[in-house]
């Protein structure tokens, strides 16, 4: 069964400082990878996402992340964190050999960028 | 605003009365999803459209929910005889066609049922 993992419920960062949330998946084929930040009030927003080549791949607002597969990981990372980061992030994964185009989302984890 | 827009966004229901709610997504946008999510939780699948035909729907969706796409532009989701345990947030999403393409969500409607 495909599933994502954040094990972080919350994450603490002081502002300036890197930040990094953590998302790892199980799927039975190769994964699509996608980040999602959810503030206050508004709707989830897209923040990346990975499909194939580069490891590494960059975002919006600064975002990056790093699929590795051997680790079935997909961390979500940015160098200096801002105050304004602050939210709630989503990471979700779809399996590409299955038909069925739903994605399977982690419970999120909270970012707090402390002044 | 040129992004998906649900309507209301907030409602408050009692225990047994039937709601419905609507979505418009993004225009060129053949694909229309819901989601349903919990304080806490990730999004939690519901059902998803290609244009007008309503493609899957999940084994968790109670019959009571219904969904409609009619013209293949906007949607509506009907929960009928509503129990406390639909109180959540109710999130609608568009995309284009593909797997890879990334779906791009409303405000979301915040159902509470007393």
């Amino acid at each position: 069964a495909q599933s994502v993992a954040q094990p972080e419920d919350q994450v603490n960062v002081a502002e300036g400082n890197p930040l990094t949330v953590k998302c790892t998946y199980s799927v039975s084929g190769n994964p699509y990878l996608f980040w999602y930040v959810q503030y206050p009030n508004r709707g989830l927003q897209f923040l990346l996402k990975y499909i194939t080549g580069d490891n590494l791949v960059k975002g919006s607002y600064g975002f990056e992340a790093e699929f590795n597969k051997s680790q079935t990981s997909f961390h979500l990372k940015k160098p200096s964190a801002l105050v304004s980061d602050s939210a709630l992030y989503f990471c979700a994964v779809r399996d590409r050999e299955d038909s069925n185009y739903q994605l399977i989302w982690g419970a999120g984890t909270k970012l707090i960028i402390k002044p | 605003d040129t992004g998906v827009s649900q309507d209301p966004r907030h409602k408050i229901t009692k225990r047994g009365q039937n709601v419905t709610f609507r979505c418009d997504p993004i225009s060129e946008h053949n694909r229309l999803y819901w989601y349903r999510q919990t304080l806490g939780q990730g999004p939690e699948f519901l059902t998803y459209f290609q244009n007008e035909a309503q493609l899957e729907k999940s084994r968790l969706l109670s019959d009571r929910f219904s969904a409609e796409r009619p013209k293949g532009s906007f949607s509506t989701l009907e929960i009928q005889r509503t129990e406390q345990g639909d109180s959540a947030m109710y999130l609608c999403a568009s995309s284009l066609t593909g797997q890879v393409a990334e779906a791009f969500f409303g405000q979301g409607t915040r159902l509470t049922v007393v």
